[in-house]
Formats: structure tokens, sequence, C-alpha cells
């Protein structure tokens, strides 16, 4: 069984430029959440998606986004992209009727220069 | 607001030496208590859930045991292929899922 496929894992942008990042869960998974994960903050949820609607977000400001599509693959973008975006941004899903352990994608690296 | 402290923060071990990894938590009913490992570069991997004070669960040279206020990883005659960083993550009883994070301890052991 597949994992949870991230793309891309490496990227570099500007300040100001916006990024789109991918994640496609286990099959099966309708659950997609996403995580950014820094030295100093460690892992800060970002949003999960269930069935394409938004069902939890974090504390991130607007420029911060996603959307999941009907085969629950799903994507995250930044806009107006900050030094501090700078970050390891992991994708997970979670089977329904689980206990709620997540299963990671091995995430993608995003610079900001 | 649910919280997680994972101690130590960082924690070398020399192979064999046995050592435990806590999480201090406060949470608002406990849903279910979840360990990870991280290695570098990489997503986390799910290791354990604890759902009861009382309750261990093990694999390989890992045990994970609950009480009512923290949890301990105890590894036991560790390996170098052990080292990694080690999460922590409560879910709490009602509404989302969303499970809050500790920042971590990062294990290595020498050879």
């Amino acid at each position: 069984k597949a994992g949870v496929t991230q793309t891309p894992r490496y990227l570099i942008k500007t300040r100001g430029q916006q990024v789109t990042l991918s994640c496609s869960p286990i099959s099966g998974h309708r659950s997609v959440s996403w995580y950014q994960q820094t030295p100093g903050q460690g892992l800060q949820f970002l949003f999960e998606y269930f069935s394409e609607t938004q069902r939890n977000k974090g504390n991130f400001p607007g420029r911060f986004s996603g959307r999941q599509f009907s085969n629950s693959r799903s994507e995250m973008n930044v806009s107006t992209l900050e030094l501090g975006d700078s970050a390891l941004y992991l994708c997970a899903s979670r089977a329904s009727g689980s206990t709620g352990e997540l299963f990671f994608g091995e995430g993608s690296r995003l610079t900001v220069l | 607001e649910d919280q997680v402290t994972q101690s130590p923060e960082a924690l070398r071990l020399q192979e064999g030496e046995s050592s435990s990894l806590n999480c201090s938590y406060t949470v608002s009913g406990l849903r279910g208590l979840f360990w990870y490992r991280q290695d570098p570069g990489k997503g986390p991997e799910f290791l354990f859930t604890l759902y009861s004070a009382g309750e261990e669960k093990e694999k390989e040279r890992l045990k994970a045991t609950l009480t009512k206020k923290e949890s301990f990883l105890h590894i036991t005659a560790p390996k170098p292929e052990d080292s990694a960083t080690y999460l922590c993550a409560v879910q709490a009883s009602g509404g989302s899922y969303i499970p809050t994070f500790g920042r971590g301890t990062s294990l290595i052991v020498h050879p």
C-alpha cells in the first residue's frame, strides 16, 4: 500500500512569490491535514480537509490556503511568501473511523530567500 | 488550551544504555496520546497510541507508558539506528481529532 506522497520535496522561492504544494494521501484515507514544522515552533497545525471540505483550521494568516479534490488529493498554497515561511511542510492522512493516528508524507522543504 | 511538554530536548546515549523520554501533558479530557519517530528530513512515523492511565505498549526496544499527567517512552538497550527525534502528541476528547504536538526529544545513540 503506497504511503502519503508529497511534491515537490524541495523548492526555493523569493519573498513575494507564491507556492503550491501537493499531497496524495494513502488510498482510502479521506482526511488530509497540513502541518508546518520549524526548529523554533515545532509542528504547527495549518488545516484539515475531509471530503473536499475544510473541517478545521489552525492559527495561520489568510496567505495560507488549501483545498481538497474529489480523489482526496490535496494542495496547499502560500501567497506573498515571507522569509519566516521557510519550513518543512508536512501532509498527513488519517483513515475514517481511526483513533487518530496520522500517516505523514516526507514533506516539502520550502526555502524563502 | 492543550499543552504538551517533552523532556529532555536532547539526549545522548551510548549503545546499550537504557533511558526514558518524558511527555507531560495538559488536556481537557484525553482521547489519545501518540508517539511518533521522526528521522532527519523525513515525516514523522507513527509508533503508539495510548488511551488510558496504566496502559503500556511495546515495540522492539521501545515501551510507552501512560499516567494521568504524563507518558514515558522507555528505550531498552538502544542501538544507533534508534537515533531520531521522538514526538509526543495528545488528542482531546470531544471536538476535532486534531492533535497537539510537543517539540520532541532528539535522541542520539553512539556506537
